[in-house]
């Protein structure tokens, strides 16, 4: 069964760093998204992407955050200067056209110190 | 996106049927119910998802009040690995996570 993965599983950064998590969506997919989840805490919508750009956003994306597809297989997060607060589990999905089931890959679990 | 609330836990035996409640009372027309679940630190999987009919797979069923103001999730026969925190979500092609249920299975 086709699956969403994420790399890495797990990254250790410094405060201040650039960090760029990757996803692979599901190959026929058209949209897609980042979630973030804080440890104990809920999982928050970060930002849809559509047809090579954001469909919606939410107020924690905020410009320390940007997303890409740069080839037809990769969906990538960056945080461009990373606080301590933007540790958490990071999240991708994707969803088929027509569809309305969003599946979501295994999560990237960052950690800023 | 529409408000719901769930219980914030629930215990069910093996074997038994888990009943999931959500309140979703400020649902729109065009809005769906969406049920994820999420185990330990897991990815959230999709459960089922429903406009106005009740739905079955081969997970769960989902039965919708006819006002759609409140749902139940279905687990018609639960085992260990149901042990999950359930969430349901109003919207149109998006999903919006609240607190969610946890859902403890009792051998």
């Amino acid at each position: 069964e086709p699956e969403v993965t994420q790399t890495p599983s797990h990254q250790v950064t410094q405060m201040g760093q650039e960090v760029i998590l990757r996803c692979v969506p599901i190959s026929n997919h058209l949209y897609f998204y980042w979630y973030r989840q804080i440890l104990g805490q809920k999982v928050e919508f970060l930002v849809s992407f559509y047809n090579n750009e954001i469909s919606e956003k939410s107020e924690i994306f905020d410009d320390q955050f940007s997303v890409e597809r740069p080839d037809g297989s990769n969906f990538t997060l960056k945080i461009r200067s990373t606080k301590l607060e933007d540790s958490a589990m990071y999240f991708c999905a994707s969803r088929g056209w027509g569809q309305e089931t969003q599946y979501f890959g295994p999560g990237t679990r960052l950690l800023v110190l | 996106d529409a408000k719901t609330t769930q219980p914030p836990s629930m215990d069910c035996a093996e074997g038994r049927a888990a009943n999931l409640p959500c309140n979703h009372s400020t649902i729109s027309g065009n809005e769906y119910v969406y049920w994820y679940r999420q185990i330990h630190s897991q990815g959230p999987q999709y459960i089922i998802h429903g406009l106005k009919n009740n739905e079955t797979n081969e997970m769960a069923s989902l039965i919708i009040t006819e006002d759609r103001k409140s749902s139940t999730l279905i687990l018609p026969h639960a085992t260990l690995r149901d042990t999950a925190v359930y969430y349901c979500s109003g919207g149109y092609q998006k999903v919006t996570f609240g607190t969610g249920t946890k859902l403890q299975v009792i051998p």
